[in-house]
């Protein structure tokens, strides 16, 4: 089973900044099927980017997606009050497909 | 745009089966590619993948749920299902019914629907 590491735990940002968040994978991640998803509180969550850079529908230009093998990010510039959240990585490139234990953003 | 519902009892006794369904309007069950999934989030923990069932029929679970699971998919209500057997209260989640089309990724998701194991 591919483990997720997220960090930091908790981001604390003003809006208007930029924010950077990390998943590390413990083994290589097969084609480099990497998602990343963002939850509000009673929310299911919702997908941001799939493909480890490919924006999903109707996402805000300012999201966007890096890395390959066992290192992402999830980059976030200029964060709007809506963008407070907690963010989770999920790999679905080998079963069982698992997710990172999430990075909460939230307003400093 | 296809739209996900859950729905099943919210209180399931221990050591009984957890029958959870997910409708699914908009769009039609039986079209091929798409990757019907069940996944949960313990109360103010993280995600967990349960399994999916394929449109071709094939199906793939979580192994630590140690082959209690079964997705099936039911064409004729445009329903895919979850049964979880021998439940316990480590169970006690929020269950989330999902969509992939070809691996691009979970886009359609309900709105979750909280199952609680107790006596």
């Amino acid at each position: 089973e591919i483990v997720l590491t997220q960090s930091p735990g908790t981001l604390s940002l003003s809006p208007g900044e930029g924010a950077t968040l990390s998943c590390r994978a413990s083994q290589s991640v097969s084609n480099n099927y990497l998602a990343w998803f963002q939850q509000k509180p009673g929310q299911a969550p919702r997908l941001l980017i799939s493909g480890a850079s490919r924006r999903a529908a109707g996402i805000p230009g300012r999201f966007s997606g890096s890395g390959s093998g066992t290192d992402f990010a999830l980059t976030i510039t200029r964060l709007e009050p809506e963008d407070f959240a907690v963010y989770y990585c999920q790999q679905y490139g080998s079963s069982p497909y698992t997710f990172g234990q999430g990075t909460k953003l939230e307003i400093k | 745009q296809v739209q996900l519902q859950e729905s099943g009892p919210g209180l399931v006794k221990p050591s009984h089966t957890l029958s959870l369904t997910c409708t699914v309007s908009g769009g039609s069950i039986s079209f091929g590619g798409y990757y019907w999934t069940w996944i949960r989030q313990h109360p103010d923990k993280g995600l967990e993948w349960i399994g999916y069932i394929h449109s071709s029929g094939s199906t793939n679970y979580n192994p630590s749920l140690k082959s209690r699971a079964t997705v099936s998919l039911d064409t004729s209500e445009n329903q895919f299902s979850l049964n979880l057997r021998s439940v316990t209260a480590a169970d006690t989640a929020v269950y989330y019914c999902a969509r992939d089309f070809d691996l691009t990724g979970y886009y359609d998701w309900g709105q979750g629907t909280l199952v609680t194991v107790s006596s």
